[in-house]
């Protein structure tokens, strides 16, 4: 069993539409979750950066951490065309683990118009 | 942010040889990682660059096929030695600033062998 399982899809929505991304992970030392959009052929680009449980906001997205579940999600409203692009979640424990992160398979989103 | 220059962005290689790939970041920084991403799959840690000593090799990656240099606090080199067509994959560098959990990555380097 991989530590950090997500949907790898492809998932393809109409533009406008509200957008689920989900991540389950097996190791509870994780603190720090994050989120990372990759465009084809580009390095991965942070979104997201949330410490613990609870909610984060910052524009169209949001990301949710669920620690007694071991679930995280990330919501993207009134998706664009151009937010599609493979999207990545990624852990890391803190401490002597501090800054080595554990990604996800990354899903792939396609918006179209 | 960080802004993090890597070389070559791409390259075609024989097998048996080898390749160095330099990651350059715009200031100095704490930490300094290198990952994998296998065609279709997702990254994977292959060490951490410490200033100044050896690195530190994540299960499944040795010294003698992935050797790493890291002389300052805004450099390091990856090297892909004895290169094979299993090594075809794009490697990323990852620097994150002290007391700074996030990480910032480089475009890539995409590397195929032939």
């Amino acid at each position: 069993q991989k530590e950090v399982e997500q949907d790898p899809g492809p998932l393809s929505v109409p533009e406008g539409a509200i957008v689920s991304l989900n991540c389950t992970y097996s190791n509870s030392a994780f603190q720090y979750f994050m989120w990372y959009r990759q465009y084809s052929r580009k390095g991965p680009e942070l979104l997201m950066y949330t410490y613990s449980s609870g909610n984060k906001e910052d524009g169209r997205f949001t990301a949710q951490v669920d620690k007694s579940s071991k679930y995280i999600s990330l919501f993207i409203r009134d998706s664009q065309p151009s937010d599609s692009a493979t999207y990545l979640c990624a852990m890391s424990a803190g401490g002597t683990s501090y800054g080595k992160l554990t990604f996800g398979q990354g899903t792939i989103l396609t918006v179209h118009p | 942010s960080a802004v993090i220059s890597q070389k070559p962005s791409r390259d075609i290689c024989q097998r048996g040889t080898s390749l160095t790939i330099q990651c350059q970041v715009d200031s100095q920084v704490t930490m300094m990682f290198w990952y994998r991403q296998q065609p279709g799959q997702s990254l994977t840690l292959i060490a951490t660059a410490n200033q100044g000593s050896e690195a530190t090799y994540e299960s499944g990656f040795v010294i003698d096929k992935f050797p790493i240099s890291r002389p300052n606090l805004t450099f390091s080199t990856l090297t892909v030695s004895n290169m094979s067509p299993e090594d075809s994959s794009i490697y990323l560098c990852s620097v994150q600033r002290q007391g700074n959990t996030e990480a910032f990555f480089g475009q890539g380097t995409r590397l195929t062998v032939v």
